[in-house]
C-alpha cells in the first residue's frame, strides 16, 4: 500500500537558518506529492505539489521541494526561516483505491522557530 | 479560486445528540469530497470519500452508522456525527477537488467538535 513517512516529529531551528523537512514515500508509479502547512486549530494550506516535469518545485512563502525518485523522497526546503513559519507540516501522496483518488498524509513535522 | 467553506468552525454538543458539519465548494463543482479526522498533535486520518449522488466510501475501521455522509449536490457534502460521545471529540476537516482536476485538493478550515 502507498504510504508517506515523515521521519522527524519535531524540528527546532533558529530564525534565519535554513530548513529541510524530510518526506519519503512508498508508491509503485510516479507519485503525486504535496506539502501542506497547518497552523494550530486551522485547516491546511497547500505549499506546493509535484505531479511531473521539473523535479525541483517552487511553492509559496519561499518554500521549495525536490522530488528524487532514486531516494523515494520529496523533501521540503527553505533557505531562511521566519518566525511565522512555526507550524505543522504535512507531506501527502495521492493514492488510488476503489477507483478513487485519495490523499494520504504523513505523520507531520512540527516546526518551532527560535528568535 | 478553489475555495472550500466548512461550518461550523466550533461546536459543543451533549453526549447522545447528533451534530451536522457542512462542507461547501464555493466556486467550483466537486464530484468527490473527503472527510478527515485529526486528533491533537496527530496527522489527518481519512475517514471517508464522499461521492456526489452515491454512497460514501468509508475507510476501514470507520463506523458508517456513526458518521453519516451525504453528498447531495456537486457543491455540498455533510458529515453527521450521530449519538455523539466524548470520544468523538476531535477536529474534522473536509477537502474537495475541482472536477477535472482531481489532483488539486483544497481544504476547509476544520470543525472542532467537543462532546460533553
Amino acid at each position: 500500500a502507498q504510504s508517506v513517512t515523515q521521519p522527524d516529529i519535531h524540528i527546532t531551528v533558529s530564525e534565519g537558518a535554513s530548513l529541510e523537512l524530510r518526506c519519503n514515500y512508498s508508491y509503485g508509479a510516479t507519485p503525486y506529492l504535496f506539502w501542506y502547512v497547518q497552523s494550530p486549530g486551522q485547516g491546511l494550506q497547500l505549499l506546493l505539489k509535484y505531479f511531473s516535469g521539473d523535479t525541483l518545485v517552487q511553492g509559496i512563502k519561499g518554500f521549495e521541494a525536490e522530488f528524487k525518485r532514486s531516494q523515494s523522497s520529496f523533501n521540503l526546503r527553505k533557505p531562511s526561516v521566519h518566525w511565522s513559519d512555526a507550524a505543522e507540516y504535512f507531506c501527502a501522496v495521492v493514492t488510488i483505491s476503489g477507483g478513487y483518488n485519495k490523499l494520504i498524509f504523513g505523520a507531520g513535522t512540527r516546526l518551532a522557530v527560535h528568535p | 479560486g478553489a475555495v472550500v467553506s466548512q461550518h461550523p468552525s466550533r461546536v459543543i454538543c451533549k453526549s447522545g445528540t447528533s451534530v451536522k458539519i457542512e462542507c461547501r465548494s464555493l466556486d467550483f463543482q466537486a464530484t468527490t469530497m473527503f472527510w478527515y479526522r485529526q486528533f491533537p498533535k496527530q496527522s489527518l486520518m481519512l475517514m471517508a470519500t464522499s461521492n456526489e449522488g452515491s454512497k460514501a466510501t468509508y475507510e476501514q475501521g470507520v463506523e458508517k452508522d456513526k458518521f453519516l455522509i451525504n453528498h447531495a449536490s456537486l457543491t455540498l457534502s455533510t458529515l453527521t456525527v450521530t449519538s455523539a460521545h466524548p470520544e468523538d471529540s476531535s477536529f474534522y476537516i473536509c477537502s474537495a477537488s475541482p472536477r477535472g482536476r482531481e489532483k488539486g485538493y483544497t481544504f476547509g478550515s476544520g470543525t472542532r467538535l467537543t462532546v460533553v
